[in-house]
């Protein structure tokens, strides 16, 4: 799996947009862009993922840029309880069972 | 809620007792996994089952046996523990060969 790069951690206000990158320049034509979250002593969520295109769902944006080198996921009006730490996972279809979560960013949201 | 349960969320056990944990999903899910996570570490993947057939045992000491009765359940037998073994444990579940792995809330375990 391509490696990922992720700044430690980030603020954001309560109600503004959040903008989590994620670095991934040695990425493969193959390989998905997921991202999980985990909110303090809870299981992971999965919250998005996306191979080229932009991809929005309920709870985030995925905008992928268009060499696939890095991403960002958007979370458009930020509350106290996406306060979690954020993982950015690339890995290919078919390439093992385990997710390597690294070190995420961890984003506090304030009020 | 995910649709992936985990009883107990906590437990505390000495290193004589024998426990199990139990992962139920609700999502029609064919594959299903145990993940550790200690304290300022990465999850670690233990075992997959897939199809209810284990396809994948990371080197985990015996003192830990899973088992899988069906597609829906998903068992860790826990026995001899030690305190270095304390940790959250995870379950997830996913379809076959798809990457999206759902997690459940997991079980917080320590271990005197």
């Amino acid at each position: 799996d391509a490696k990922t790069t992720q700044p430690p951690s980030m603020d954001c206000a309560e109600g503004r947009a959040a903008n989590l990158p994620c670095n991934h320049s040695t990425i493969s034509g193959n390989e998905y862009v997921y991202w999980y979250r985990q909110i303090h002593s809870q299981g992971p969520q999965y919250i998005i993922h996306g191979l080229k295109n932009n991809e929005t769902n309920e709870m985030a944006s995925l905008i992928i840029t268009e060499d696939r080198k890095s991403s960002t996921l958007i979370l458009p009006h930020a509350t106290l309880r996406d306060t979690a730490v954020y993982y950015c996972i690339v890995r290919a279809r078919n390439s093992g069972y385990a997710l390597n979560f690294g070190k995420g960013t961890s984003l506090l949201v304030t009020p | 809620e995910t649709g992936v349960t985990q009883t107990p969320r906590h437990l505390v056990m000495g290193m004589t007792n024998k426990k199990s944990l139990k992962c139920e999903q609700h999502l029609g899910h064919n594959a299903m996994y145990w993940y550790k996570q200690s304290a300022k570490k990465p999850l670690e993947l233990m075992f997959v089952y897939s199809l209810e057939e284990r396809v994948e045992n990371n080197s985990v000491p015996s003192r830990f046996s899973p088992e899988c009765p069906n597609s829906s359940h998903l068992f860790l037998h826990l026995h001899t523990l030690q305190p270095e073994d304390s940790a959250l444990y995870l379950c997830a579940s996913s379809q076959v060969r798809d990457e999206t792995q759902y997690f459940g809330p997991g079980t917080r375990l320590l271990v005197l």
